[in-house]
């Protein structure tokens, strides 16, 4: 079936360092992407979301890239800062079926080095 | 700004127990869900609804049921409570229209540990 990736599990980065969390999807169709950042002991947090119709959008410190030719969506993080530490996760969205479902890949856990 | 809000962080059941999770939104959000989230399998859905007394299964719904009575209020209710359901459970809401539909608004968890 489909399903949504994450290509490395953990990364770790200095801090000051830029980050880059990455994720794969398999539904073509999907047209809407969100990344939650969960800090421990607490429920996900939005970050940052894309539609299809953007290969690019900033926050602030963060940017969110898509490429609908390869099915990629990265989630790039400016001055990692300690408190970026946290398990990040991307999710897609098919909104044309009428789902209102998320579906989500299974994480990346980034921990920043001071 | 939403808030999702379920009623207990942490709860210790023995199996058997009929367990109930509660959760409340307060932005009128139409649609609301319930995960478990477990290391290594990330965010499972169990049941979502998208109106009141409405239900869908998700992907795991076995061994759960689901009670919408109220638009701000989804309850997730495990009739016989058993040790492979230990496991950290989320409650999130989402509205059906907007510039924001899709996005989910998650609760901190209830951390359920079953003995």
């Amino acid at each position: 079936g489909e399903s949504v990736g994450l290509h490395l599990p953990t990364l770790s980065v200095q801090e000051g360092d830029n980050s880059i969390i990455n994720c794969a999807y398999s539904n073509s169709a999907s047209d809407y992407f969100i990344w939650y950042k969960q800090e421990s002991g607490k429920g996900p947090q939005f970050i940052i979301d894309i539609r299809s119709n953007m290969d690019k959008r900033q926050g602030q410190r963060v940017t969110v890239l898509l490429n609908k030719t390869v099915k990629h969506l990265s989630l790039q993080i400016a001055a990692t800062q300690p408190g970026d530490s946290a398990v990040y996760f991307c999710a897609e969205n098919y909104s044309g079926a009428g789902s209102y479902q998320l579906t989500f890949g299974k994480g990346t856990k980034l921990s920043v080095i001071p | 700004d939403v808030k999702v809000t379920q009623s207990s962080r942490y709860l210790v059941k023995r199996t058997g127990e009929k367990v109930f999770l509660e959760c409340v939104q307060d932005m009128d959000h139409e649609n609301m869900f319930w995960y478990r989230q477990d290391p290594g399998l990330g965010l499972r859905l169990i049941y979502f609804s998208y109106d009141v007394k409405m239900k869908e299964k998700g992907d795991i719904p076995e061994g759960y049921s689901v009670s919408r009575e109220k638009k701000e209020r989804f309850s997730l209710i495990l009739e016989s409570a058993s040790t492979n359901q230990t496991s950290m459970y989320l409650c999130a809401s989402s509205l059906t229209s907007g510039a924001n539909t899709g996005e989910l608004f998650f609760g901190e968890g209830s951390r359920l540990t079953v003995l």
